[in-house]
């Protein structure tokens, strides 16, 4: 398996745009989490799933703030309109059952100009 | 609601040196913790973790790391650390039980830079 794999790698937008970032877990995993990363809030967990279905969204910080798992292969996260204050390295991870090693994405680095 | 503390932001050693990493835990039982690893760029890896059992377990390029419940720890240590090894270091909890069963909490990080 190729890993957990997230598109674009980096992405550079105006405030005010939609983003929308993407991920594909590893094959046979259940779990799929969303991760945040700055210099001031560390890696802070967004939301996650489990068998497709969203479990604990606290993490999430707005309403701007939305995400999706659509099927067992793929899932997104969408930002709308974005801020600047948006702008971070986000993680997708996947895990075949919970307290199970969780595998990351590259991550996508996030500017919001 | 599980939550993990990395006390220490930024550890300098030198190469050859021990090295131990400080993090403790709050949960109302005993937790799965995780130590994972991050070189500038990358995502993070799995070095180690504990579930149950032996309190010392062993991870990967030599790390280890203690459950100690009584302090609520999980320190890892390694004996002899390389310039390889500089990259920020990740404390995790994962939940056995409730609502948030699968919920991996990470502390803050404690970035490891090693002197030659």
């Amino acid at each position: 398996d190729a890993g957990v794999i997230q598109s674009p790698r980096h992405e550079v937008t105006e405030m005010g745009q939609e983003v929308t970032l993407r991920c594909k877990p590893i094959s046979g995993h259940d779990y799929l989490f969303w991760y945040r990363q700055t210099m001031m809030r560390g890696l802070e967990l967004l939301i996650y799933f489990n068998n497709n279905v969203p479990i604990d969204d606290s993490g999430m910080p707005e309403d701007r703030f939305s995400a999706k798992m659509p099927n067992a292969s793929f899932s997104t996260l969408k930002i709308q309109p974005s801020e600047p204050r948006d702008s971070a390295v986000y993680f997708c991870a996947s895990s075949s059952g919970f307290a199970t090693e969780a595998f990351f994405g590259q991550g996508t680095r996030l500017t919001v100009v | 609601a599980q939550s993990v503390t990395q006390p220490d932001i930024h550890i300098t050693v030198s190469e050859g040196a021990s090295l131990e990493l400080r993090c403790n835990y709050s949960y109302g039982a005993t937790p799965y913790l995780f130590w994972y690893v991050q070189s500038p760029g990358q995502g993070l890896q799995l070095l180690l973790k504990y579930f149950s059992g032996d309190t010392l377990v062993q991870g990967i390029k030599g790390f280890e790391a203690e459950f100690k419940r009584s302090q609520s720890s999980f320190n890892l240590r390694k004996p002899s650390v390389h310039w390889s090894d500089a990259a920020e270091y990740f404390c995790a909890v994962g939940a056995r039980y409730g609502g948030s069963q699968g919920n991996l909490i990470f502390g803050k990080g404690t970035k490891l830079s090693v002197k030659p």
